[in-house]
């Protein structure tokens, strides 16, 4: 069964720090995953996606994520944090077939200091 | 514009009185999926739906209805609300190629969400 497991609740940074959002996944077959950002008060807006066309995969706003199926991991980073980038950032794997909804992990606060 | 549009926004109600809240999609997608979002949790799967007059159950379904008489939408229902369906509610739509194996070059469509308080 797909899952994914995000592995911390809330990281603070600096501004200009580089920013590292940890995200373990479980699948039987290769995933489709996805790391999507929620600003607050607002809805859910997809930040990059990867589909087994390339490892290294690059989002908006200049974050980007590897997938590593060695470590089971699909962690997100950005060389330097902005101010807009406070937020909470969800990890997000499809399980396939017949429900093929997405599964969501339990979100990562971002926060961002001066 | 391609969206996801939900209504109402906010929505307070109170224990018991019926209530919909609206998920409409303007890119002729034939999977739609409802999930509610609270603190420590994530987003959970509510309903989906498959194409018209296909739905099923996700994760948490207990108290809550939907139905899928248009391509296009795809409303909640909620009978008899009681406070701990109080939460933040997402639509979402994707075509059917991604629900149904595990792949997509497109991701999900969400709606903006539907924040309700059940008192």
């Amino acid at each position: 069964a797909q899952s994914v497991t995000q592995l911390d609740s809330h990281v603070s940074v600096s501004e200009g720090t580089p920013v590292l959002l940890r995200c373990n996944y479980s699948s039987s077959y290769s995933p489709s995953l996805f790391w999507y950002v929620q600003h607050p008060n607002k809805g859910l807006q997809l930040l990059l996606k990867y589909t087994s066309a390339a490892t290294l995969v690059k989002g908006i706003n200049g974050f980007e994520a590897e997938f590593k199926k060695s470590e089971t991991s699909f962690h997100l980073t950005k060389p330097s944090a902005h101010m807009s980038d406070a937020a909470e950032y969800f990890c997000v794997v499809i399980r396939g077939g017949s429900q093929g909804n997405l599964i969501f992990g339990k979100g990562t606060k971002l926060s961002v200091k001066p | 514009e391609a969206q996801v549009t939900q209504n109402p926004r906010y929505l307070i109600t109170v224990t018991g009185k019926k209530l919909t809240v609206t998920c409409s999609q303007n890119m002729n997608h034939e999977y739609m999926s409802w999930y509610r979002q609270d603190p420590g949790l994530g987003l959970r799967q509510i309903y989906y739906s498959m194409n018209v007059e296909v739905t099923d159950k996700g994760d948490v379904p207990e108290g809550y209805k939907v139905s899928r008489k248009e391509k296009r939408n795809f409303p909640l229902i909620l009978e008899s609300p009681s406070p701990n369906q109080t939460s933040l509610y997402f639509c979402a739509s994707s075509p059917i190629t991604a629900a149904r194996t595990g792949t997509t070059n497109y991701g999900y469509t969400f709606g903006s969400g539907t924040r309700l308080t059940v008192v």
